[in-house]
């Protein structure tokens, strides 16, 4: 069964401190992943996007790796931000027709002062 | 542009009543997706739609129906409501491939 994994659950972090945020998966035959940034009482947003040969790209303060042969990616966030307290999402797409993405449960981030 | 569009945001059900969760979009996409996401767990596939006029059941479909019948709406149906069912729902649209637009979600409370 395809399964992507998230570590930690939670994390609290003091501002202007970096962190990061792990995804292990076992979705076959896959695609690319994603990270997504979700706010309370929003749609995940996309943040990253890696395909098999990608093994790293960023946007802003957000650094997303992906090593395809251990099958784990990253999402290091640098000089944090209290805008930066979310839900941070892995989601994995499997290489079909349909494009059918397996989500992680998130990693819960929260950005003291 | 609106992007993808749900209604109502919040909604409180009785056991038994029956609902429809409206989804809009209006960047002609032809993928379409219902989504439940439950406390701490990853969002869950619900039915999915690659164009109008076709539907397909995904890993929890029990409990709903969804139809097609524009490219640009795609609505999911609670015909008996049960407390199971309680969740925040998501729709989203891509046009194949990489790109996936999430609405802001409808939270259902059946009691």
């Amino acid at each position: 069964k395809n399964q992507v994994e998230q570590s930690p659950q939670s994390l609290i972090i003091l501002e202007g401190k970096n962190c990061t945020l792990q995804c292990n998966y076992t979705v076959s035959p896959f695609s690319n992943l994603r990270w997504y940034k979700q706010d309370t009482g929003r749609g995940p947003v996309s943040l990253t996007i890696m395909t098999f040969s990608e093994n790293t790209k960023s946007n802003g303060r957000y650094t997303a790796t992906l090593d395809a042969d251990t099958k784990q990616s990253s999402l290091h966030i640098t000089a944090s931000q209290l805008s930066d307290s979310a839900s941070y999402i892995c989601v994995v797409s499997e290489g079909n027709a349909g494009n059918m993405l397996t989500f992680g449960g998130g990693t819960r981030l929260m950005v003291k002062p | 542009n609106a992007g993808v569009t749900q209604t109502p945001k919040f909604r409180i059900l009785k056991i038994g009543q029956s609902m429809t969760l409206q989804c809009t979009q209006d960047m002609n996409h032809n993928y379409m997706y219902w989504y439940r996401q439950d406390p701490g767990m990853g969002l869950k596939l619900i039915y999915y739609s690659v164009g109008a006029g076709i539907t397909d059941k995904g890993e929890v479909p029990n409990g709903y129906n969804v139809s097609r019948s524009t490219t640009e709406d795609f609505p999911l149906r609670l015909e008996l409501a049960a407390p199971s069912q309680t969740s925040v729902y998501f729709c989203a649209s891509s046009p194949g491939g990489k790109s996936y637009t999430f609405g802001s979600g409808t939270r259902l409370t059946v009691v």
